[in-house]
């Protein structure tokens, strides 16, 4: 399978730490997406990259938040002295830019719990 | 079956009967709507997308529905399945924006 995929799976930190999530998207796909979701809710949108290219950060991206895309391959969401409020599943999606909107292809996503 | 998006966050179907799931969008310049299939612990699954110069499409047991007068989208599911049990989202898309609604939970009975 050539998915999206993101590891670790699971992380479990305390409040304070850092802690670093990697996104590997499909292979030939230009675009990649960092989304948070939390529980009985939609994901919302976090930042976008096209390429290497950090292209569009949501306002819900604090400074305590990086995104990076170095070789616009694989990507990692870091964040910074982790709060109970950034416990979520950190999902990751992919897309091919074909000239029109294409579907994102989701990955199965990394659940935070800060304690 | 027949849901109202976020004013009704659970469609309970039996395993054989059709379900409606409706989606209230908000931007009415949102040119390209999606339907995804989110299991328990897993990422959303694409299902269908339409583009706002369609009002219908059809796809494998699943047609979406878009009528932009009224920015309400809807996904119809034949012949529900136990295996179509999940949250179901609608997404809205203006350029390489895509938004997501809070889901419908579809449970199928047996």
């Amino acid at each position: 399978d050539t998915g999206v995929s993101q590891n670790p799976r699971h992380k479990i930190t305390k409040r304070g730490q850092n802690v670093t999530f990697r996104c590997d998207p499909i292979s030939e796909h230009n675009r990649l997406y960092w989304y948070r979701q939390t529980l009985g809710q939609g994901p919302e949108f976090l930042t976008y990259f096209q390429n290497e290219a950090q292209l569009e950060k949501s306002r819900l991206l604090s400074d305590r938040f990086s995104a990076e895309r170095p070789k616009g391959s694989f990507s990692t969401l870091e964040i910074q002295r982790t709060e109970q409020g950034d416990s979520a599943m950190y999902l990751c999606a992919s897309s091919l830019e074909t000239g029109a909107n294409s579907p994102l292809h989701f990955g199965n996503g990394t659940r935070l719990t800060v304690t | 079956g027949e849901s109202v998006g976020l004013h009704l966050p659970t469609l309970s179907v039996q395993e054989g009967d059709n379900s409606i799931i409706n989606c209230a969008y908000s931007n009415s310049a949102s040119d390209y709507f999606i339907w995804y299939k989110q299991e328990s612990g897993k990422g959303p699954q694409f299902i269908i997308d339409i583009r706002s110069n369609m009002d219908k499409r059809q796809g494998q047991r699943v047609t979406v529905l878009l009528n932009k007068t009224v920015k309400h989208l809807s996904l119809q599911i034949a012949a529900t399945q136990p295996g179509d049990s999940a949250v179901y989202f609608c997404a809205e898309t203006v350029v390489y924006d895509m938004r997501f609604g809070a889901g419908t939970r579809l449970t199928v009975k047996p």
